[in-house]
């Protein structure tokens, strides 16, 4: 089973700031890696899918990079709606369609 | 394009529980599902996934759920269904009901998710 490893698990940045968020696969999941948002009381939301696309209405402050095992997430800008838990998945070698535990990104 | 879970609540260990997603806005049957879980304030855990009727309708589970859990459909319904046997405590969690409209088959609509407290 392919384990997700997210670092940092929490970070703390001002709107407006840059953020970068990683996601380490155990194994190669070639681009099949996908990137969700969630806010407290809510489902998670599809940000990035196939490790570097952006699902239909994400903005483009949200880009996704990485193949293989390294993946990240780039916020570019960030607004104060983007304070949220982001959690990247695999279905590069499923079942099982893995997911990372989370980072949180906090407002500083 | 709109997904409803219910059927949770407050169930004994060992005892079984049948969630439902009822779907509108589109044609259940044309779409792979996923189910995943989110125990209080943890993580989202991938519980498993039913193919759509074209692929034989064949299901994934995790391991922490195969031989307990099953997923089956109704697209004539457009209702798709959890059942959940001989729960634990570890099956405390929110359930999400998701299905695979995109070609990029990653979970990308989601219902609002029903709470599963097993509990004696």
């Amino acid at each position: 089973e392919i384990v997700l490893t997210q670092s940092p698990a929490t970070l703390s940045l001002s709107p407006g700031e840059r953020a970068s968020l990683s996601c380490r696969a155990s194994q190669s999941v070639g681009s099949y890696l996908a990137w969700y948002q969630q806010k407290p009381g809510q489902a998670p939301r599809l940000l990035i899918y196939d490790a570097s696309n952006r699902a239909t209405g994400i903005p483009a402050r949200f880009s996704g990079s990485g193949s293989g095992t390294d993946f990240t997430l780039t916020i570019s800008s960030l607004e104060p709606e983007d304070f949220a838990v982001y959690y990247c998945q695999q279905r590069g070698n499923w079942p099982p369609y893995t997911f990372g535990q989370g980072t949180k990104l906090e407002i500083k | 394009v709109l997904l409803v879970e219910s059927g949770g609540g407050l169930v004994q260990p060992g005892r079984s529980l049948r969630l439902s997603c009822s779907a509108s806005g589109f044609t259940l049957g044309d779409y792979a599902m996923s189910w995943v879980r989110q125990a209080p304030g943890k993580g989202l855990e991938w519980v498993g996934f039913i193919r759509t009727r074209a692929y034989g309708g064949s299901t994934e589970y995790a391991a922490s759920v195969r031989g307990r859990f099953t997923f089956s459909r109704d697209d004539s319904e457009s209702i798709a269904y959890l059942q959940m046997n001989s729960l634990t405590p570890e099956d405390t969690a929110v359930y999400y009901c998701t299905t695979h409209m995109g070609a990029y088959d990653f979970p990308d609509y989601w219902g609002q998710g029903t709470l599963v407290t097993v509990s004696s």
